[in-house]
């Protein structure tokens, strides 16, 4: 099982205040993602990296939310300006070595009050 | 595309009651399934998955789940409900790509377990 690491865990800001969100994995995970779970729902892909590069960012608002993975480890998710409905819990996961198992960190709770 | 669907928000069940989680998924690529659990305050932990082979699979804390292609279901169950089964239950579907997993988890809505002494 991959350990991943996230930070801060939780994290109360107001509207229009930046936030960012950090994800550790151990290495030698190729694949990591970023996860947005809202209250009451499962959680929705907003970016998928492969090593340092962008796979997936379809789902991510580009307009306020930014990602960077930096030289294919660690992994910072940047809201600026944060919105209301933003408050949510950001996961970071990462693949596992087998390619079938993505692993889930504990989560990162945002508050926009 | 894909997308799964989890009936019933909330399931109430009786300590040593079977235990039943009903998933259905659609997929226009053979899919990967899995079953996660959250509990409060913390991240997803695998429960089991399915990828090809046998369709009953078996996971941790005594859950299966058994993968029904005709049905385009993926249930999960336990024989005996434990009053530390409690929590948030989720179903999630991907798609197979060239290098295996594409590892773009689609969720359901998930499923609230109450066990009742």
């Amino acid at each position: 099982e991959a350990g991943v690491a996230q930070s801060p865990r939780y994290k109360i800001i107001e509207k229009r205040q930046s936030v960012a969100f950090w994800c550790n994995p151990i290495s030698g995970h190729a694949t990591l993602y970023w996860y947005q779970q809202i209250l009451g729902q499962g959680p929705k892909l907003l970016i998928q990296f492969q090593n340092n590069g962008v796979v997936d960012d379809s789902q991510l608002p580009k307009d306020r939310f930014s990602a960077e993975r930096l030289k294919g480890v660690d992994s910072t998710l940047k809201i600026q300006p944060a919105k209301l409905e933003d408050s949510a819990v950001y996961l970071c996961a990462v693949q596992g070595s087998s390619g079938n198992t993505i692993y889930f960190g504990e989560g990162s709770w945002l508050t926009v009050v | 595309a894909q997308s799964v669907t989890q009936l019933g928000s909330h399931v109430s069940v009786s300590e040593g009651a079977l235990v039943l989680l009903r998933c259905n998924y659609s997929s226009s690529v053979p899919p990967y399934l899995f079953w996660y659990v959250q509990y409060p305050n913390q991240g997803l932990q695998l429960l089991l998955k399915y990828t090809t082979g046998a369709t009953l699979v078996k996971g941790i804390n005594g859950f299966e789940a058994e993968f029904k292609k005709s049905e385009t279901s993926f249930h999960l169950t336990k024989p005996s409900a434990h009053m530390s089964d409690a929590a948030e239950y989720f179903c999630a579907v991907s798609g197979r790509g060239l290098g295996g997993n594409t590892g773009k988890l689609i969720f359901g809505q998930g499923t609230t377990l109450q066990v009742k002494p």
